[in-house]
C-alpha cells in the first residue's frame, strides 16, 4: 500500500479483555513505532523497532502493554487485561532507515474505547 | 527528559490573516524538529521537518524555523484558508532512535 494502515480502526473492549491492535509500515520501511494519544494531548511514545529487533519500550505504560514484530514487517500491539486509562488513540508510524532522520508517516490510528 | 510546549493552545483567525504558531523545547539535543498537522479523527499529516543543521523550510503557503539555542520553532501560514482548520502539532526527534517528543498542539481555527 502507498501508506502506513491500521486495524481495526475503532475497538471497544470491556474492563480485563485483551485487544491486539495491528500495524502495516509502508513497504520496505525499517524502522517502526508506537505512540498513545489521549484526548486532548499530543502522542506520547510507546516504543520501537527497528526490523524484528525491539530496541526501545521505556514507553509502554504496564507490563500489561506488549509489542511484537516477528517478521520485521507487520507489527501488533496488546494490551492485556484492559483498564479504562488505556481508552486512547494508538498511533503508528514508520521511517524509510535508508534516507536517515527522515519524516515519520502515521497511520491513521486505532481508537481504543475500555468500558 | 525533553519537554515541548506550543503555544497558544488555540486560535481563531479570519480567512487571509498570516499566522504564527510557537513550539519551544527543552533540550536542544534533537536531531530534527517536525511540524504535523492533524484533523478531527485522523492520524498525523507531516508538513515540515527541519533538520538540526538547517535554519528553516518552506513549503507553499508554510515556513518553518529552528533555533536551537533558544529552544524554539515557528510555524508561519500565509494567507489561511479555512481549509487550514486543524491541530498543528510539533516534535522533537531525540536519540538514537529519533523517537519523536510532541506538544499538546495548536488547534486553529480559520472563518470564511
Amino acid at each position: 500500500g502507498a501508506g502506513v494502515s491500521q486495524s481495526p480502526r475503532y475497538k471497544v473492549a470491556k474492563r480485563g479483555q485483551d485487544v491486539a491492535l495491528r500495524c502495516d509500515p509502508i513497504s520496505g520501511h525499517v524502522s517502526l513505532f508506537w505512540y498513545q494519544q489521549a484526548l486532548g494531548q499530543g502522542p506520547e511514545f510507546l516504543t520501537y523497532f527497528q526490523n524484528e529487533a525491539q530496541l526501545d519500550k521505556s514507553g509502554l505504560p504496564s507490563d500489561r502493554f506488549f509489542a511484537e514484530r516477528p517478521e520485521g514487517s507487520v507489527s501488533t500491539l496488546k494490551i492485556q487485561r484492559t483498564q479504562q486509562e488505556d481508552s486512547a488513540v494508538y498511533l503508528c508510524a514508520s521511517i524509510d532507515r535508508g534516507r536517515k532522520k527522515d519524516t515519520q508517516y502515521f497511520g491513521p490510528g486505532t481508537r481504543l474505547t475500555v468500558l | 527528559k525533553q519537554e515541548v510546549t506550543q503555544i497558544p493552545a488555540a486560535l481563531s483567525v479570519p480567512e487571509g490573516e498570516n499566522l504564527v504558531l510557537n513550539c519551544s523545547f527543552t533540550d536542544s539535543a534533537i536531531y530534527n524538529l517536525q511540524w504535523f498537522r492533524q484533523d478531527p479523527g485522523k492520524g498525523l499529516t507531516s508538513l515540515l521537518l527541519i533538520q538540526s543543521s538547517q535554519r528553516e523550510q518552506t513549503s507553499g503557503r508554510l515556513n518553518a524555523s529552528l533555533d536551537k539555542s533558544s529552544g524554539r520553532s515557528t510555524l508561519y501560514i500565509a494567507a489561511s484558508q479555512p481549509g487550514d482548520s486543524a491541530t498543528y502539532l510539533c516534535a522533537g526527534a531525540q536519540g538514537g532512535s529519533e523517537k519523536l517528543v510532541f506538544g499538546k498542539g495548536t488547534k486553529l481555527t480559520v472563518n470564511p
